[in-house]
């Protein structure tokens, strides 16, 4: 099955650049969105099909896609950001929903 | 608004059944795919099924295919999971979802712990 491969943690000061990778095996080829899930909160999409934004997502947030990584990128971090956040794809060769790890964002 | 609420969940005996429900409201019920994700305590996300519209198209994660079953009642915007032989691991929220390809609304969660 596919594995997607995240960083388990990020840590940055407030104002800076927050950029959260997910690895997978040709992903580029693959359609990748991303959920923020705070603490007792379910999850929220936050980028789908690699760069798009569901409305109420600040522009802060943006995805891209290419080769075997995936990255979400959030500009000019805020406390508020501080959370989990998880890539997920979907596995043409098994009709599969997956998730990678998670990456725990700490805003220092 | 797209409202999702589970129900259901408790506290089992490994080797026991379960079942756990979402009531959909806010969009057209039957036009969507739904799933179901848990997230063992501390642990990540993790799809566990997904039904299609017309619930004639189901798919499982391998660890549970052939103890869970998925099923939807379009006349009642509902859709559940129906869960047997549970074991001590699987104690986790169990999140329905509406399914896209991506998961754009989430329920909260309803807790299934599987403990003797």
């Amino acid at each position: 099955s596919y594995v997607l491969t995240q960083p388990p943690s990020v840590s940055l000061a407030p104002g800076q650049t927050a950029r959260i990778t997910c690895g997978g095996n040709n992903i580029g080829s693959k359609t990748v969105h991303w959920y923020q899930q705070k603490p007792g909160q379910a999850p929220v999409l936050v980028i789908y099909s690699d760069s798009d934004r569901p409305s109420g997502i600040p522009e802060r947030f943006s995805g891209s896609n290419s080769g075997d990584a995936a990255t979400l990128t959030i500009s000019r971090v805020e406390a508020g950001d501080e959370a989990d956040y998880y890539c997920q794809v979907w596995d043409r060769s098994n009709v599969h929903r997956v998730f990678g790890g998670g990456t725990k964002l700490t805003v220092l | 608004e797209v409202q999702l609420v589970e129900s259901g969940g408790g506290l089992v005996q490994p080797g026991g059944s379960l079942r756990v429900s979402c009531a959909a409201s806010g969009f057209t019920f039957s036009n969507y795919w739904l799933a179901w994700v848990r997230q063992a305590p501390g642990k990540g996300l993790e799809w566990v099924a997904n039904i299609n519209q017309d619930g004639s198209e189901k798919y499982y994660v391998d660890s549970v295919r052939g103890r869970f079953t998925i099923s939807r009642d379009n006349a009642r915007n509902s859709v559940h999971l129906q869960m047997n032989k549970l074991r001590v691991e699987e104690t986790a929220v169990y999140y329905c979802a509406r399914d896209v390809s991506s998961f754009d609304h989430w329920g909260q969660g309803t807790l299934v712990t599987v403990s003797s």
